[in-house]
C-alpha cells in the first residue's frame, strides 16, 4: 500500500536553533498536511497545502508542498520549548482521496 | 471551538474482552474516524462514518466494528481484546468529505490490555 516516510523520527535540540522534517512518498499526492501532537492530546492541524510549489507560512513555521508532489518539509525556526511534541505529515492521493499518516518526528527542546 | 471527546484518557482491559471506546463531537460534523496510533507507525485509520448508521472500513479494521446510531456519537468496539490492540486510540470528526476539510481529534483513550 501507499506509504510516507517521515524524518527525522526524533530530534533534541537547543533552545532557538532552527529545526526541519520532511515527509516523501512513492505517490504523487495532492494534499500534504502537518499536525502536531502536545504530550496528552490530540493532533491539531498546523498548515495545510493544496498546490505543487505552495510555501505557507504559521507563525515560525513554514511548510512547502515538493514540485513533485511526492514531498513535503517543515521547518520551525527559533524553537521555544512549547515547540515540544510530535509532528506528523498526512498526505492525500490524487487516486484515491485516501489520507496518509507520517510515522512522526518527536521533537524535544532543551532549554 | 470544535470540541472531540473522547469517554475515557485510560482504559485497563483483560484479554477476552469486549472493550467499548466511546466518542462524542459537538459541531454537527457529518464525518467521524478512528484511529490508532503506535510509535514508529503513525496514525493508522480503523474505520470512518460519513453519515448516521454508515460505517466504511479503513486500514487495519480486523479486530474491530463501530457503531454510530447518532450523528455526533461514534464508538469503537474491540468484540475480543487482545493484547496487540494494545495502543492509543484516537478519535477524529470533520464538517465535509475530502481533505479540505481538517480533521478535529480528541485526546485519545490509552489502552492496555493484559
Amino acid at each position: 500500500g501507499q506509504q510516507l516516510n517521515q524524518s527525522p523520527q526524533s530530534m533534541f535540540i537547543q533552545e532557538g536553533e532552527d529545526v526541519s522534517m520532511n515527509c516523501t512518498s512513492s505517490s504523487i499526492f495532492n494534499t500534504w498536511l502537518w499536525y502536531k501532537q502536545d504530550p496528552g492530546e490530540g493532533p491539531v492541524l498546523l498548515i495545510a497545502l493544496y498546490k505543487a510549489g505552495e510555501l505557507t507560512s504559521n507563525g515560525r513555521l513554514t511548510a512547502q508542498f515538493g514540485i513533485t508532489r511526492k514531498d513535503s518539509f517543515l521547518n520551525i525556526s527559533a524553537s521555544i520549548p512549547s515547540d515540544v511534541g510530535i509532528y506528523f505529515c498526512a498526505g492525500a492521493s490524487s487516486n484515491t482521496g485516501k489520507l496518509i499518516f507520517g510515522q512522526g518526528t518527536t521533537l524535544q527542546v532543551k532549554p | 471551538d470544535v470540541k472531540v471527546t473522547q469517554s475515557s484518557r485510560y482504559l485497563v482491559k483483560r484479554t477476552g474482552e469486549k472493550v467499548f471506546l466511546e466518542c462524542v463531537q459537538d459541531m454537527d460534523h457529518e464525518n467521524m474516524f478512528w484511529y490508532r496510533q503506535d510509535p514508529g507507525l503513525g496514525l493508522r485509520l480503523i474505520y470512518f462514518s460519513y453519515d448516521v448508521k454508515m460505517k466504511e472500513k479503513g486500514d487495519i479494521p480486523e479486530g474491530y466494528s463501530v457503531s454510530r446510531e447518532k450523528k455526533e456519537r461514534f464508538s469503537l468496539i474491540l468484540e475480543s481484546a487482545s493484547t496487540n490492540q494494545t495502543s492509543m486510540y484516537l478519535c477524529a470528526s470533520s464538517l465535509l468529505q475530502g481533505n479540505n476539510s481538517p480533521l478535529h481529534f480528541g485526546n485519545g483513550t490509552r489502552l492496555t490490555v493484559t
